[in-house]
């Protein structure tokens, strides 16, 4: 079957840097996306990586490793409006997204 | 802009009940989507549209029916509501009908069954 993993919640400081990791099993494979979700509202785009390597953008950066079906987001100098849930979705042969449930990320003072 | 808007936002239905709701993008994308969102699991596809005309099932379309007359809208029907339909159903559109782009999400409407 297909499957993504990733952990249920993390825990951070203000201003440090968290990895959040993303496993993917997929039948086929045609790119990795990570999005935001703050509580109570829609989920935005952050990142499409196709490719393998590292994509940066600003204070964020995602990584992937198709050989390993291994993606990580990287957030650098948290701040504390980035307390949210990151979902980590793996796009199949037939482009049909599937989706972790989400990885909760607190970011304490 | 607008973008996507869903109505209503939030919605309490007896059980057995006919409920439809709403979306409305106003960004000429050909492909929209209709996704349920539950605690502890990933956003589940529930039906899509490719283009206007064009309906599919996606994992979960049991129980619930769309339709695309048009570009800019794609109702969700719920022909006879259960309990296990209680959730937040996000509607969302792409320009691109093979989901290489980037998803744009409505705000989410809050659905529970009694």
């Amino acid at each position: 079957g297909q499957n993504i993993d990733q952990p249920t919640e993390m825990t951070a400081t203000e201003g440090a840097i968290v990895q959040i990791n993303c496993t993917y099993q997929t039948s086929g494979f045609n790119g990795l996306f990570w999005y935001q979700q703050h509580a109570g509202e829609a989920p935005t785009f952050l990142s499409y990586n196709v490719l393998d390597g590292l994509e940066e953008k600003g204070r964020f950066s995602s990584f992937l490793s198709r050989s390993k079906g291994y993606s990580y987001l990287l957030l650098k100098e948290l701040q504390m409006k980035d307390s949210a849930s990151y979902l980590c979705a793996a796009l199949d042969s037939n482009y049909q997204l599937i989706w972790g449930a989400g990885t909760k990320l607190i970011i304490k003072p | 802009i607008a973008g996507i808007t869903q109505a209503p936002t939030s919605q309490i239905l007896a059980a057995g009940r006919r409920m439809t709701l709403r979306c409305t993008q106003d960004m000429r994308h050909n492909a929209m989507y209709w996704y349920r969102q539950d605690l502890g699991l990933g956003l589940r596809l529930i039906h899509y549209s490719n283009t206007a005309g064009t309906t599919g099932k996606g994992e979960v379309p049991d129980g619930y029916s769309v339709s695309r007359a048009n570009t800019d809208d794609f109702p969700l029907t719920l022909a006879s509501a259960v309990p296990s339909q209680t959730s937040v159903y996000f509607c969302a559109s792409s320009a691109l009908g093979d989901s290489t782009g980037e998803l744009f999400f409505g705000e989410g409407s809050r659905l529970t069954v009694l």
